[in-house]
C-alpha cells in the first residue's frame, strides 16, 4: 500500500497568512494526488485534483503543485472559512489511501 | 442537484450487521465509480471501498472480506452491507462519487452527508 505522510499535523495561522501544506508519497504516484478540506460535523470537500487542477467553485487562493512524491498545497492568504482539516489523498493505486490531515488553527 | 443521502446507520452489537445505503440524485450510480470513506470518532479520514464501472470492486484490508460494496441500479443506490461488525468499526460513513480513474486522475467530487455506525454491545 502507498503511506501518505502530511506535514504538519496542524498549525496556527493568522487571517491574511500564506499557508503551505506538504504531501509525501511512499512512492511515485504521478500527479493521482486530490486536497479535501472538512469542517467538523461536515464531509469532506474537493478542493485539488490532479496535484493542481482546481474543482469547480474553489477560491483561487488555493493552489495546488507536484508530482511524483512530493506535492503542496498552498493557501495564498488564509480567510475566517478556510480553519479547517484538510486531508491529501492517492488515487494512484488502491487502496486509495488518505494522509492524517492537517488541522489548521487561528492564531 | 447532484446529490448523496445515506441511510442505514444505527447501533449494532459486535459481531453483527448493518447495510448502509446511498441514494443518488443529479447522476446516475451505474456509470459512476462509487467509494465508502469512514471517519472514526477524533480520527482521520479512511477509504474503505470503491465499485468500478465494470462493476468490480477493491477493499482495503480493514474490511476486505467483511463488507461488500454493490450498486442497485434500478434504485439509482449503492450498498454497503457490512459483517462481523466490531468495535473499532465505529465510525460516520461516507459514500462519494469517484471520478479518479485508473488511467486519469480525478477525486471524490460529491459525498453525502455521512451515516453513523456505533458498534457496542
Amino acid at each position: 500500500d502507498i503511506q501518505m505522510t502530511q506535514s504538519p499535523s496542524s498549525l496556527s495561522a493568522s487571517i491574511g497568512d500564506r499557508v503551505i501544506i506538504t504531501c509525501r508519497a511512499s512512492q511515485g504516484i504521478s500527479n493521482f494526488l486530490n486536497w479535501y478540506q472538512q469542517k467538523p460535523g461536515r464531509a469532506p470537500k474537493l478542493l485539488i485534483y490532479a496535484a493542481s487542477h482546481m474543482q469547480s467553485g474553489v477560491p483561487s487562493t488555493f493552489s495546488g503543485r507536484g508530482s511524483g512524491t512530493e506535492f503542496t498545497l498552498t493557501i495564498s492568504s488564509l480567510q475566517p472559512e478556510d480553519f479547517a482539516t484538510y486531508y491529501c489523498q492517492q488515487t494512484y493505486s488502491s487502496p486509495r489511501t488518505f494522509g492524517q490531515g492537517t488541522k489548521v488553527d487561528i492564531k | 442537484d447532484v446529490q448523496l443521502m445515506e441511510s442505514g446507520g444505527g447501533l449494532v452489537q459486535p459481531g453483527g450487521s448493518l447495510r448502509l445505503s446511498c441514494v443518488a440524485s443529479g447522476f446516475i450510480v451505474g456509470t459512476n465509480q462509487m467509494s465508502w470513506v469512514r471517519q472514526a470518532p477524533g480520527k482521520g479520514l479512511e477509504w474503505l471501498a470503491i465499485t468500478y464501472n465494470d462493476d468490480n470492486a477493491y477493499y482495503s484490508d480493514s474490511v476486505k472480506g467483511r463488507f461488500s460494496i454493490s450498486r442497485d441500479t434500478t434504485e439509482n443506490t449503492v450498498h454497503l452491507q457490512m459483517n462481523s461488525l466490531r468495535a473499532d468499526d465505529t465510525a460516520v460513513y461516507f459514500c462519494a462519487r469517484d471520478l479518479g480513474g485508473e488511467m486519469s486522475p480525478g477525486g471524490m467530487d460529491v459525498w453525502g452527508q455521512g451515516a453513523t455506525v456505533t458498534v457496542s454491545s
